[in-house]
């Protein structure tokens, strides 16, 4: 069976530090991944996505991941977070039925 | 183009009480998929539809149900509410038949509380 764990519960940083928020998958089928962030009292938005192809994928807001196949790993990753980075954030893989199973979430948290 | 529009925000209800979520998709978008999302569990999948007809289930008990109609809108439905099913609902559509496997568009919720 498919499934996802994000190994941080919470990652606090300072103000333009770099971030990573970590991701491993188990999957049987063709691995399709995803980053949502979720800001409060709202949905999750898509921050990007692996499908195939190039293992470096860029999403919106300075977002980047590296989908590790021999590491089973989907790192998300930015250079330089900001305030408004502020959020929770779900890592999610595709499971046999096409619907999407979701990690735990890691509560991302900028500090001035 | 419009997203995805979730209906009512907020609703408080009663335990033994029953209710109605209503979804809207994307204009275009077949799929409508519903999770349920609560700090304990997290994101649990309850249910997908695609083209009126229910495609996938989750784990939920029958209380749980919902139906999709022929311009795609989406309604789900909580009988005999329970304490327990005090959540935020979400709903998100994705075009085709593909379900999640290319990604889905999310609303912005429904906060539901039971009490």
């Amino acid at each position: 069976a498919q499934s996802v764990t994000q190994l941080d519960s919470q990652v606090p940083v300072f103000e333009e530090a770099p971030v990573e928020l970590r991701c491993n998958y188990s999957s049987s089928v063709s691995v399709y991944l995803f980053w949502y962030v979720q800001y409060p009292n709202q949905g999750l938005q898509l921050l990007l996505k692996y499908l195939s192809g190039s293992t470096l994928v860029k999403g919106i807001n300075g977002f980047e991941a590296e989908f590790n196949k021999s590491q089973t790993s989907f790192h998300l990753r930015k250079p330089s977070v900001h305030i408004s980075d502020t959020a929770e954030y779900f890592c999610a893989v595709n499971d046999d039925t096409d619907k999407l199973i979701f990690g735990t979430g890691t509560r991302l948290q900028v500090f001035p | 183009k419009a997203g995805v529009t979730q209906t009512p925000r907020y609703l408080i209800k009663t335990r033994g009480q029953q209710v109605t979520l209503s979804c809207s998709p994307i204009s275009g978008h077949r799929s409508v998929s519903w999770y349920q999302q609560t700090p304990g569990q997290g994101l649990q999948f309850l249910f997908e539809y695609f083209s009126e007809t229910q495609r996938n289930k989750g784990n939920f008990p029958g209380r749980f149900s919902g139906r999709q109609f022929s311009n795609s809108r989406s309604e789900m439905n909580v009988s005999t509410l329970e304490l327990g099913d005090s959540a935020l609902y979400l709903c998100a559509s994705s075009f085709g038949g593909t379900g999640g496997s290319y990604g889905y568009t999310f609303g912005s919720g429904t906060r539901l509380t039971v009490v």
